[in-house]
């Protein structure tokens, strides 16, 4: 069975200051791996996506993930956070077989500050 | 670009009455997915269909049932609606015959409340 699992629920930064959020995966087949954002009372927004190609995945917003399978981490980063970045982040993950369902994690939070 | 579409976008209903949610995926989109997410919760997945075959099942309660049409649209009907059951519900779909290589694209959602 896949999943993945988010560490912090909670992560908080100064405008500015570096993003890192970070996901670690499960997975007994090559995966796909996604980062998805949701504002609140809004739907589920795609960020970026692996999916087996570059390891080093750009984004939307200015965000990148790198996927680094020695460490089973799939990690969000962006440079310089910004006011409007702050909202729920979801890793998720799935393989390339029809039908099968993504699996998220259980979210993180990025709270930004002024 | 079309989106995937849902409907309703709200939805208010007491309990032990029953409740059908539509989604109309991307164009050439072959397979559906449901999720259920819950206030400050991660979203859930219920059950997917491929070429309007069941093809994955998750936590859907007996309660639920859903199915896939020829035109790819797909609908979750929901019965014996209880108050846990409100919540958000998504439904998402991918180019399965293409092993999901575009991703996975997620409607808004429906609200559902149960009162």
């Amino acid at each position: 069975a896949q999943s993945v699992t988010q560490l912090g629920s909670h992560v908080s930064v100064s405008e500015g200051a570096l993003v890192l959020l970070r996901c670690n995966y499960s997975s007994s087949v090559p995966p796909y791996l996604f980062w998805y954002v949701q504002y609140p009372n809004q739907g589920l927004q795609l960020l970026l996506k692996y999916t087996s190609a570059a390891t080093l995945v750009k984004g939307i917003n200015g965000f990148e993930a790198e996927f680094k399978k020695s460490e089973t981490s799939f990690h969000l980063t962006k440079p310089s956070a910004h006011m409007r970045d702050a909202a729920e982040y979801f890793c998720a993950v799935s393989d390339n077989q029809a039908g099968t369902a993504l699996i998220f994690g259980k979210g993180t939070t990025l709270s930004v500050s002024s | 670009a079309a989106g995937v579409i849902q409907s309703p976008r709200h939805l208010i209903k007491e309990k032990r009455e029953t409740a059908t949610l539509k989604c109309y995926p991307i164009p050439r989109h072959d397979t559906v997915y449901w999720y259920q997410q819950g206030p400050g919760q991660d979203p859930q997945f219920l059950i997917s269909f491929y070429e309007k075959m069941q093809s994955d099942k998750g936590s859907i309660p007996d309660r639920f049932s859903a199915q896939q049409f020829s035109d790819y649209h797909s609908e979750l009907n929901m019965s014996s609606l209880e108050l846990g059951d409100s919540a958000l519900y998504f439904c998402a779909s991918s180019l399965g015959r293409e092993g999901n290589s575009d991703g996975y694209t997620f409607g808004s959602g429906t609200r559902l409340t149960v009162v």
